[in-house]
């Protein structure tokens, strides 16, 4: 089967950092880029990072909400992307997905990351 | 960025009826490769998102053939054309003409 799971969300205070991960099974993960999207609480779909595959050089984006405080990277050997989530704020509580580009046509169940003191 | 804008925000549709969802986005989604990188989803109540329709009208396999896309540019829509229950949920659209990819609000649907 092919599938991908996040885990590392929870509960943590605001200024305070979490690593996700997202590993994947059934495919070869080295061959695609791969996403981050969040979703807020009742809210809509948000991309918040890209990894490039190896072969496209490994590069790396964000969106401007969380550039400068989040760090995408991934180990092929693995077959796990993380998300750094540095200087976490309130408006960063939402459930993470990582999903496979460029279609996004495969997504883990999600992690909850819930930022409050 | 580019803005994409569903409507309606929410739809109420009878078993067996029509269902359109439609997706602007704020600049032509056409890449110079010639594709056009819209994509619709459904994400069903405590699910994750799953694609149904790549490059504005492609079905990815397994999905009924009662949902279709179409559009060009600036304009696209979602349709269904019977709907059923297993339909509900919030569909989305996405684009990935360039970066940051944007999607859509978010359309939720529910049966009567």
């Amino acid at each position: 089967d092919v599938y991908l799971v996040e885990s590392g969300g929870g509960l943590i205070q605001p200024g305070r950092s979490l690593r996700l991960s997202c590993t994947a099974s059934g495919f070869t993960f080295g061959d695609y880029a791969m996403s981050w999207v969040r979703q807020a609480p009742g809210k809509g779909l948000e991309w918040v990072s890209l990894i490039r595959s190896k072969g496209y050089g490994g590069t790396t984006q964000y969106a401007a909400s969380v550039k400068g405080r989040f760090t995408i990277s991934r180990d092929d050997s693995k077959s796990i992307a993380y998300l750094q989530m540095d200087s976490l704020k309130t408006e960063d509580t939402a459930v993470y997905y990582c999903t496979r580009e460029p279609l996004f046509d495969l997504w883990g169940q999600g992690t909850l990351v819930t930022v409050s003191s | 960025d580019i803005v994409m804008t569903q409507t309606p925000l929410s739809l109420s549709v009878t078993p067996g009826q029509p269902a359109s969802i439609s997706c602007k986005s704020s600049q032509s989604l056409l890449q110079s490769d010639g594709k056009t990188y819209l994509y619709w989803y459904l994400q069903k109540p405590g699910q994750s998102p799953q694609l149904l329709i790549y490059d504005v009208s492609s079905r990815l396999s397994g999905v009924p053939d009662r949902f279709s896309g179409s559009g060009s540019g600036t304009d696209f829509t979602l349709k269904i054309s019977r709907v059923e229950a297993e339909d509900v949920g919030v569909y989305h659209c996405l684009q990935g003409r360039s970066l940051p990819w944007t999607f859509g609000q978010g359309t939720k649907m529910e049966i009567k």
